[in-house]
């Protein structure tokens, strides 16, 4: 069974820029849920998506938004590029409550 | 608002001891919580899963604990192997009940000497 997919794996881009990030779940997983990961703060929650519809939101500003489609494969979208924006973003999905999070392996966001 | 705190934050031992990882979290009203392995630039390995319901939970070399009362739980790692090198973070699930919305620790650095 194919694990969490996430594209593109590396990304460099320009303050001021959007970008496109793309996760396909483990097949029968209907939740997707994404997290940013820096050195000083470490994982924190962004939002999750269950049958196309965002059930819970993190803290971060609107800059940041996502979307899943029927497939449950999902996109998040980061518009005006911020230096700190730069992280790694991990998406992960579920099978259902109490149920383990299975990660993808990220996608490295270097904005410049 | 829920924090989870991992101690230590780096730990260096040699091939072949038993080792303990602590995590403690300040609302006891959790759902369930995680146990993850993170190898350098890569993404999260689920290890265990730990329902509040449950005290324990075993995989292989691998046994989680969990005290809701007290706010803690513990991964124990026996006969570490330099295989095991990596940082281990936990995770917990709220009261909501959301599985889907995890609060993380920073972490622990493992690394296991040949």
């Amino acid at each position: 069974k194919a694990g969490v997919t996430q594209t593109p794996r590396y990304l460099i881009k320009t303050r001021g820029q959007q970008v496109t990030l793309s996760c396909s779940p483990i097949s029968g997983h209907r939740s997707v849920s994404w997290y940013q990961q820096t050195p000083g703060q470490g994982l924190q929650f962004l939002f999750e998506y269950f049958s196309e519809t965002q059930r819970n939101k993190g803290n971060f500003p609107g800059r940041f938004s996502g979307r899943q489609f029927s497939n449950s494969r999902s996109e998040m979208n980061v518009s005006t590029l911020e230096l700190g924006d730069s992280a790694l973003y991990l998406c992960a999905s579920s099978s259902g409550t109490g149920s383990p999070l299975h990660f993808g392996n990220g996608t490295r966001l270097t904005v410049t | 608002k829920q924090e989870v705190t991992q101690i230590p934050a780096a730990l260096s031992v040699p091939e072949g001891e038993n080792l303990v990882l602590n995590c403690s979290f300040t609302d006891s009203a959790i759902y369930n919580l995680q146990w993850f392995r993170q190898d350098p630039g890569k993404g999260l390995t689920s290890l265990l899963l730990i329902q509040s319901s449950q005290r324990e939970q075993t995989s292989g070399r691998l046994n989680a604990s969990l005290d809701k009362s007290s706010g803690r739980s513990t991964l124990y790692i026996a006969a570490s192997q330099p295989g095991d090198s990596a940082t281990y973070l936990c995770a917990d699930v709220g009261s909501g009940g959301s599985n889907y919305k995890l609060t993380f620790g920073k972490g622990t650095l493992l690394t296991v000497n040949p």
